[in-house]
């Protein structure tokens, strides 16, 4: 199952709504989730079964979707949040992620 | 806590093997799967194994099935990843990660990584 994220780089201001989209080459109903990479630090995971928010996870974050399409909702992005963004599916093996999408600060 | 290290990444030869172990702390480890993630240079992450919890089932990437084995010792806490004929493509930053659960489904718990190049 190949995961194709849009776009692969994205340019925002603190304070701007972005999404980001996951589309599956096949359909994994809910077996969706996204990650957060910061430069030196170890991945974070956010949102799984496509809509669950992780514990602890800002609320600014939100997911959405099932079947192929997917979508990452930052409401109002804050300093921490410039990073690349990965989804990930775990529907069938072997489990794989998208290409990234890296979100800079504009 | 929640505490994963991981160690034995290098600088090898095509063709060589290397081993990466994972020590983990601050949880029950036998309670969960465990899986190896790898992020490659300008490529981004990539999923290379799970281990579920009993260390009976494993699952492995196209990429690097036959090559690499992943394993576990519940008794000491650690978990493996045997790495035989490495080519540069395995180039990567190599993550230990903990499953949300016992079966192999997605992290929740990162390591900070162990750097393995391959280079002749």
């Amino acid at each position: 199952i190949q995961l194709t994220q849009s776009p692969s780089f994205l340019s925002a201001s603190i304070g701007d709504r972005v999404s980001i989209t996951c589309r599956a080459s096949q359909g994994i109903t809910r077996y969706l989730a996204w990650y957060q990479v910061r430069p030196g630090k170890a991945p974070t995971l956010l949102i799984y079964a496509a809509s669950t928010l992780r514990s602890g996870v800002p609320s600014r974050f939100s997911g959405v979707g099932s079947g192929t399409d997917f979508t990452l909702t930052i409401s109002s992005l804050q300093p921490e949040d410039f990073a690349t963004y990965y989804c990930q599916h775990f529907d069938t093996f072997p489990y794989t992620f998208g290409q990234g999408t890296k979100l800079e600060i504009k | 806590e929640v505490q994963l290290v991981e160690s034995g990444g290098g600088l090898v030869r095509p063709g060589r093997s290397l081993r990466l172990s994972c020590a983990a702390s601050g949880f029950t480890f036998d309670d969960f799967a465990m899986h190896w993630v790898r992020l490659v240079p300008g490529k981004g992450l990539e999923w290379v194994a799970g281990m579920t919890w009993t260390g009976t089932t494993a699952h492995y990437a196209d990429s690097v099935t036959g090559r690499f084995t992943i394993s576990r010792d519940n008794a000491n806490n650690s978990l493996y990843l045997q790495m035989d004929d490495l080519r540069p493509e395995d180039t990567a930053l190599y993550f230990c990660a903990r499953d949300r659960g016992s079966e192999v489904t997605i992290s929740d718990y990162w390591g900070q990584g162990t750097l393995v190049t391959v280079s002749s």
